[in-house]
C-alpha cells in the first residue's frame, strides 16, 4: 500500500463548477500537508498548506485536513480554463528532516 | 519571491556523456536543496537531499556514482548525471527549502533530459 493515494483522473468539469481533488494516506505521522499545482513540463507550485487539521481557504481555492479520517481535500470554487494542470497532494512529518511524499497526482481539465 | 531557478531547461546528449544541471534559488537562502525525478505522468521521485557544505543524502535505489549532487553555496546545488544511458532520460527538478522550517518547498521548473 502506499504511503499517500490519489486518484490519477483524469478529471474534466465544465468552467464555473466546483472540482473536488482528494487524498488519503496511511501515517498518522503526517503533520503537514500541501497542495502543488503542475503544469505541463513545468515545476510544481506550492498552492496551500495547512498543518494538523483544519481548513484553510485562499482565494478560490480551500483546502481541508481530516486527521481522524487520514483524508485531505482540495476545493476550487469557480474553476477556470487556467486551472488546468495536473494536482499533486503532498505530506510530512513534523520533523524538519522528514521528507515531503508526494500523490501521483490528479489531471484536471476545465472545459470552457 | 521564493525563485528557484534550473538551467538547462532541456539537453539532450549522447549516450556515455555526462551532463550537469544547476538549480539556484534566487532570493533566498536554501540550507537545504532536494532533487527529484519524475517520469511522464507519474509523480515526483525523491532522488536525494542535500545541505551546503555537505554530502547529500541518497534514497534507496538511487546510485550515488552516477547521480553527483554538490551543494556548494547557499543558493547554488548542481546535479550531474555520469555515463548516461538512455533510460536515464527523464525530468529532473529540483527544489528549495530557506532557512527555518523545512516544511515548504519551492520548486524549479524542471530540466528535460534526453539521452540518444
Amino acid at each position: 500500500q502506499k504511503e499517500v493515494e490519489q486518484d490519477p483522473g483524469p478529471l474534466s468539469v465544465p468552467e464555473g463548477a466546483i472540482v473536488s481533488l482528494n487524498c488519503t494516506y496511511s501515517n498518522s505521522a503526517f503533520q503537514y500537508f500541501m497542495w502543488y499545482r503542475q503544469y505541463s513540463r513545468k515545476g510544481p507550485e506550492l498552492l496551500m498548506y495547512t498543518y494538523s487539521s483544519g481548513n484553510k481557504e485562499d482565494g478560490r481555492f480551500t483546502a481541508q485536513v481530516d486527521k481522524s479520517s487520514k483524508y485531505i481535500s482540495l476545493f476550487i470554487r469557480d474553476s477556470q480554463p487556467s486551472d488546468s494542470a495536473t494536482y499533486l497532494c503532498a505530506m510530512r512529518e513534523y520533523s524538519s528532516a522528514s521528507k515531503i511524499i508526494f500523490g501521483s497526482g490528479t489531471r484536471l481539465s476545465i472545459r470552457p | 519571491g521564493a525563485v528557484v531557478s534550473q538551467h538547462p531547461s532541456w539537453v539532450i546528449c549522447k549516450s556515455g556523456t555526462s551532463v550537469k544541471i544547476e538549480c539556484r534559488s534566487l532570493d533566498f537562502q536554501a540550507t537545504t536543496m532536494f532533487w527529484y525525478r519524475q517520469f511522464p505522468k507519474q509523480s515526483l521521485m525523491l532522488m536525494a537531499t542535500s545541505n551546503e557544505g555537505s554530502k547529500a543524502t541518497y534514497e534507496q535505489g538511487v546510485e550515488k556514482d552516477k547521480f553527483l549532487i554538490n551543494h556548494a553555496s547557499l543558493t547554488l546545488s548542481t546535479l550531474t548525471v555520469t555515463s548516461a544511458h538512455p533510460e536515464d532520460s527523464s525530468f529532473y527538478i529540483c527544489s528549495a527549502s530557506p532557512l527555518g522550517p523545512a516544511y515548504e518547498q519551492y520548486f524549479g521548473p524542471g530540466t528535460r533530459l534526453t539521452v540518444t
